[in-house]
């Protein structure tokens, strides 16, 4: 079964870090980009940043751009976002998510149940 | 610019057909695509590289593009297709990807 199982959401003050990771199992890993989407409650959803197969290719929002890291072990099958100097604003449900493509964004395919972040 | 411009409601009657449109400069380079998302429920992925959908998504849903504007059309709407819309695309350089506002269709 495909599967991204997120991890490391919690309870934080402004200005710390946290460390999400997401397990990925049921394909081969390395033949995808990953995506950090995440969805404050009630709102829509909000691109955070991607990372291709090889970590060749990385963007961010610019909400978030010098603050978070995304990174990614294909040895490990999981991926990563180092989330530093948080704000009240960054709090949300992280979606680890899939893209179909190994490179360019083409469709997000396979998504996590989330994680949630709380700023406060 | 990298934002799109998807209309906040729109409603159908049952069977009817429903087109929910995105806006954005950068459609005129790459292909929307489009995820339905019900409440409480993670996204999935119902239409991408334009017109493509996935395996097990019903083939009244279908995509289209045309200069900066991507369309998802739901042709006979059922009760269960009542959701959040979003389209996605990314940016001519390719390292930025931007969210739609999302559309909450209505079926009557």
């Amino acid at each position: 079964e495909v599967q991204l199982v997120e991890s490391g959401g919690g309870l934080v003050q402004p200005g710390r870090s946290l460390r999400l990771s997401c397990a990925a199992s049921g394909f081969t890993f390395d033949d995808h980009a990953m995506h950090w989407v995440r969805q404050a409650p009630g709102k829509g959803l909000e691109w955070v940043s991607s990372i291709s197969w090889n970590s060749g290719r990385i963007g961010y929002s610019d909400s978030v751009k010098g603050r978070f890291t995304i990174s990614r072990d294909n040895a490990k099958s999981s991926v990563y976002l180092q989330m530093n100097s948080l704000r009240p604003e960054d709090m949300a449900l992280y979606y680890c998510v899939r893209d179909r493509n190994y490179d360019l964004h083409y469709g997000m395919d396979v998504w996590g149940q989330g994680t949630t972040v709380i700023v406060s | 610019s990298s934002e799109l411009t998807q209309d906040p409601a729109v409603s159908v009657a049952l069977g009817q057909t429903v087109r929910i449109t995105c806006q954005g400069d950068s459609l005129r380079n790459a292909y929307a695509s489009w995820y339905q998302q019900k409440a409480g429920q993670a996204p999935i992925l119902v239409i991408y590289g334009e017109t493509s959908r996935p395996s097990g998504i019903p083939d009244r849903f279908s995509g289209s593009n045309s200069g900066n504007t991507g369309t998802l059309t739901i042709s006979g709407a059922q009760a269960e297709d009542e959701a959040d819309y979003y389209c996605s695309s990314r940016d001519s350089s390719g390292n930025v990807v931007v969210f739609g506002g999302g559309t909450k269709l209505t079926v009557l």
